[in-house]
């Protein structure tokens, strides 16, 4: 039984390199959360997809930064021109459906991954 | 907007000391409340969890109480173990998860033997 993948777990580039990070989600899960977590930091939400849709991608830096969830394969987050900022642990979480309304007791537990941390040089 | 405050670390404590980790929140509606714990070099584990007021989440000899009063939702053990070592978060769901979690900036945690 499967917990969400992530790959690589650790990912070395030189500035204006493209970076490309991968998450499996667990399986039946159509729902992919992007977190960065920067160093002494808690995690920022950065984009939030269903397969095929990008439904709220307010925390994603507006340039050099893009996200998708394909019908078929990962989700892949990917960083062009990437800068020493960009170094940080990035972590993708799945869950298996939206909920329905802001009930009192509507949320969908997300699954962590073990992320990768990306490091540029 | 929703933001999530937990004091601030390091914590160091004695094996079998009591733990408290203050935790705040500001947000709109009926958020549910979470403590993920993090080992080194590891993802966020989710550690227990409370979706409204009064409720009580509890795992592993970890308390947090959903105090909708006082906003708040400390994490409590009453006899920890070096194995309990880690950084703690905690963080807020404030309905449909359509803008992710909200996460505090998470305190770490040393037991000495």
């Amino acid at each position: 039984n499967a917990g969400v993948m992530q790959n690589p777990r650790h990912l070395v580039r030189r500035r204006g390199q493209e970076a490309r990070l991968r998450c499996s989600p667990v399986k039946g899960h159509s729902h992919v959360y992007w977190y960065r977590q920067l160093p002494e930091e808690g995690l920022k939400f950065m984009v939030y997809l269903q397969k095929e849709n990008i439904i709220d991608e307010s925390g994603m830096p507006k340039e050099r930064f893009s996200a998708e969830f394909p019908k078929e394969g990962p989700s892949i987050l990917r960083i062009q021109q990437v800068v020493r900022g960009d170094s940080a642990a990035y972590f993708c979480a799945s869950s298996p459906h939206f909920g329905q309304g802001r009930t009192m007791s509507s949320y969908n537990e997300q699954f962590f991954g073990p992320g990768t941390r990306l490091t540029v040089l | 907007g929703n933001s999530v405050t937990q004091m601030e670390g390091p914590v160091t404590l004695s094996e079998e000391a009591f733990l408290t980790i203050n935790c705040t929140y500001t947000a709109t509606g009926y958020p549910s409340l979470f403590w993920y714990v993090q080992y080194p070099g590891e993802g966020l584990q989710l550690l227990l969890k409370a979706t409204k007021a009064d409720d009580k989440g509890s795992n592993k000899g970890f308390e947090a109480t959903y105090r909708k009063e006082t906003t708040s939702f400390h994490l409590e053990k009453g006899s920890v173990q070096v194995s309990d070592s880690a950084v703690y978060f905690c963080a807020l769901d404030s309905g449909g998860g359509a803008d992710g979690l909200t996460f505090g900036k998470g305190t770490h945690l040393i037991i000495q033997p």
